[in-house]
């Protein structure tokens, strides 16, 4: 089993409709991120955490809101689905520590479409 | 701005030659640098990383240089195979950067037979 599990695998969707991207991690480890990529824009940051009860915005989390239901679970949504938000996106851990962020371990990805 | 910078052309190299990617940067301060390899449709795998106060960092045939000076790090994979053919992103960790990593867009590398 991967150790960084992001469901759903693929998703399509329509304008205005509500979405969630689950992601769950058996690294045991306190730092969970969700980027979004694009062609051409490479990998951006939404949001991350660092435990349970600290959560911080990326560089582009209009649009998005996460929860941190426990260590090994973070979770992506979409309130209103808008077709700019058609990307692979993916969720990631690390064991980072301090000031360092550290390797991260990405899931496999979950492509949305938005119609 | 803060930017990173790396080739989106396509490299094409033969089987067993030595492929060189490049990372450039501006306006960052980085503590630490990494790379990594995605295949398409794949989440990256983390391959190497390096402190702002080493020059060099080795791994199988794996190297990868970081000049703080001239705000650049390479990348070379020697021997290179077909298996190597991939894009590979560079990804910066900056000193006071909120504990998290910016990347770059990726350069593909093909190699050829």
């Amino acid at each position: 089993d991967a150790d960084v599990t992001q469901t759903p695998r693929n998703r399509i969707t329509k304008t205005g409709k509500r979405i969630m991207l689950e992601c769950s991690q058996t690294k045991g480890h306190d730092r969970m991120y969700w980027y979004r990529q694009d062609p051409g824009l490479g990998l951006r940051l939404i949001y991350y955490s660092f435990d349970v009860k600290d959560i911080n915005k990326g560089e582009i989390s209009d649009g998005y809101s996460v929860s941190r239901q426990a260590q090994a679970k973070f979770s992506l949504s979409l309130e209103s689905a808008i077709p700019n938000q058609t990307a692979l996106y993916f969720c990631a851990t690390s064991d980072g520590w301090g000031g360092v962020t550290g390797e991260l371990f990405f899931g496999e990805g979950s492509r949305l479409t938005v119609l | 701005s803060q930017k990173i910078e790396q080739n989106s052309e396509a490299l094409n190299i033969q089987e067993g030659k030595t492929a060189t990617l490049t990372c450039n940067y501006t306006n960052y301060s980085p503590a630490y640098l990494q790379w990594y390899r995605q295949d398409p449709g794949r989440g990256p795998v983390f391959l190497l990383l390096i402190r702002e106060n080493e020059k060099e960092k080795r791994k199988e045939r794996l190297k990868v240089t970081f000049d703080t000076t001239l705000k650049q790090s390479l990348f070379h994979i020697t021997a290179s195979q077909p298996a190597d053919s991939a894009t590979y992103l560079c990804a910066l960790d900056r000193t006071g950067g909120g504990n998290k990593l910016t990347f770059g867009t990726g350069t593909q590398l093909k190699v050829e037979l």
